[in-house]
């Protein structure tokens, strides 16, 4: 079974310039999160949601950021405009609703903005 | 706030066991502990959960405390590959899901 696909892997972008990442989560998964991971850091979750629905987007900086979940399933995290301070690696993880369940993450896209 | 707080870094020499302490003092009766590793350019990796028994899996073992209040992953034979990240986690219940709320974990150095 294929995990948490994300893509692209790597992206280099100048500031001001919007970026999207996207997400494909395990099959089935309900929950989705998507996290952000600065240099040394523990991952910082942005986003969570239940099916379509974004249940927390607390952490989120609305003025830039934004994301959707279209039919409950695949998902896209953008920035727009891009700022020095956005690089860092974006994590996708999904979860199943179970109450024993794990979340699974993947390998997420590195983002750099020059 | 992440619930839990974790040592900076440990050794290990390999083929030892290696033990990772974790304490989560403010602890729900309902929330779960997670273990997660991070290798290098990876995304983290699940390795074992538990509520209040010990648990065991392929990959490690999982000591919670009585009292819930701090907990232990073992490694029992610890490899050059398992250098990693360690994050100890309380699963928060909240808006009807979980969410995982990360620190900034142990890093394991294994040393050959």
């Amino acid at each position: 079974e294929a995990g948490v696909v994300q893509s692209p892997r790597y992206k280099i972008i100048e500031k001001k310039q919007p970026v999207a990442f996207w997400c494909n989560p395990i099959s089935g998964h309900n929950t989705l999160y998507w996290y952000r991971q600065n240099l040394g850091q523990g991952p910082e979750l942005l986003i969570r949601y239940e099916n379509e629905e974004a249940v927390d987007d607390s952490q989120l900086p609305k003025d830039r950021f934004s994301a959707e979940r279209l039919k409950g399933v695949d998902s896209t995290l953008k920035i727009q405009p891009a700022e020095l301070g956005d690089s860092a690696v974006y994590l996708c993880a999904s979860s199943s609703s179970g109450v024993s369940a794990e979340a699974f993450f993947g390998q997420g896209t590195r983002l750099t903005v020059v | 706030d992440a619930k839990t707080t974790q040592p900076t870094s440990m050794d290990c020499a390999e083929g030892r066991a290696a033990n990772l302490p974790c304490n989560h003092s403010t602890i729900s009766g309902n929330e779960y502990v997670y273990w997660y590793r991070q290798i290098h350019s990876q995304g983290p990796q699940y390795i074992i959960h538990g509520l209040k028994n010990n648990e065991t899996n392929e990959m490690a073992s999982l000591i919670i405390t009585e009292d819930r209040k701090s907990s232990t992953l073992i490694l029992p034979h610890a490899t050059l590959r398992d250098t990693a990240v360690y994050y100890c986690i309380v699963r928060v219940a909240t808006s009807g899901t979980y969410k995982y709320i990360f620190g900034t974990g142990t890093r394991l150095k294994v040393l050959a």
